[in-house]
């Protein structure tokens, strides 16, 4: 079992759209959760990051921790063309120890105007 | 705003050939890592670094890699015998206190 599942998609959506991306996970230790969007041939960028269940919201963006459900989500309010890209979760277990951070595949996203 | 910064940002090499990436880390950040993405694969975990140490590696990071902080600032990969399976885009990232994870730009690593 993978320990990070992320549905690949791709995923189409007209422009103004939320878009609505998930991760599940397998380990009940993972504490701290991130959400990284990458362009064709960069590096990832940060997109959010936390701790806790829960939402946290920055500007259009919304993460959502569930741990009870093991599952994360990313919303994307009036979504824009410029957000065309991959969008990736990642999570970690006790965090800066060392401990390596555990991506999903990444889904597919693209924002049609 | 304070980055990682990666180079070369493209290496291609033969087969056999012995490669170095460098990473120069966020000032304040005290772990480091190296990623790797095969292209269209997922981003896949090589090794972690702390105080002058391995922290953590996978599977991957076998004898023919090493890494290295040879002074304050780089953090290097090193691929001793390249074979064709290690062309990928090579990431570097760094962490510190209270910090996610920030990656590189990449080094793209193409063996003929």
């Amino acid at each position: 079992q993978k320990e990070v599942e992320q549905d690949p998609g791709p995923l189409s959506v007209p422009e103004g759209a939320i878009v609505s991306l998930n991760c599940t996970y397998s380990n009940s230790a993972f504490q701290y959760f991130m959400w990284y969007r990458q362009y064709s041939r960069k590096g990832p960028e940060l997109l959010m990051y936390t701790y806790s269940s829960g939402n946290k919201e920055d500007g259009r963006f919304t993460a959502q921790v569930d741990k009870s459900s093991k599952y994360i989500s990313l919303f994307i309010r009036d979504s824009q063309p410029s957000d065309s890209a991959t969008y990736l979760c990642a999570m970690s277990l006790i965090p800066n120890t060392g401990n390596q951070f555990y991506f999903g595949t990444g889904t597919s996203l693209t924002v049609i105007p | 705003e304070p980055e990682v910064t990666q180079t070369p940002s493209h290496q291609v090499t033969q087969m056999g050939q012995e490669v170095i990436l460098r990473c120069v880390p966020i000032s304040n950040h005290l772990y480091f890592y190296w990623y790797r993405q095969i292209l269209g694969q997922k981003v896949e975990f090589l090794v972690s670094f702390y105080n002058n140490e391995i922290s953590e590696k996978s599977e991957i990071f076998d004898d023919q890699f090493s890494v290295e902080r040879p002074d304050g600032s780089n953090f290097t990969l090193k691929i001793r015998s390249t074979k064709l399976e290690d062309s990928a885009m090579y990431f570097c990232a760094s962490s510190g206190p209270s910090a996610p994870l920030f990656f590189g730009e990449g080094s793209r690593l193409t063996v003929l």
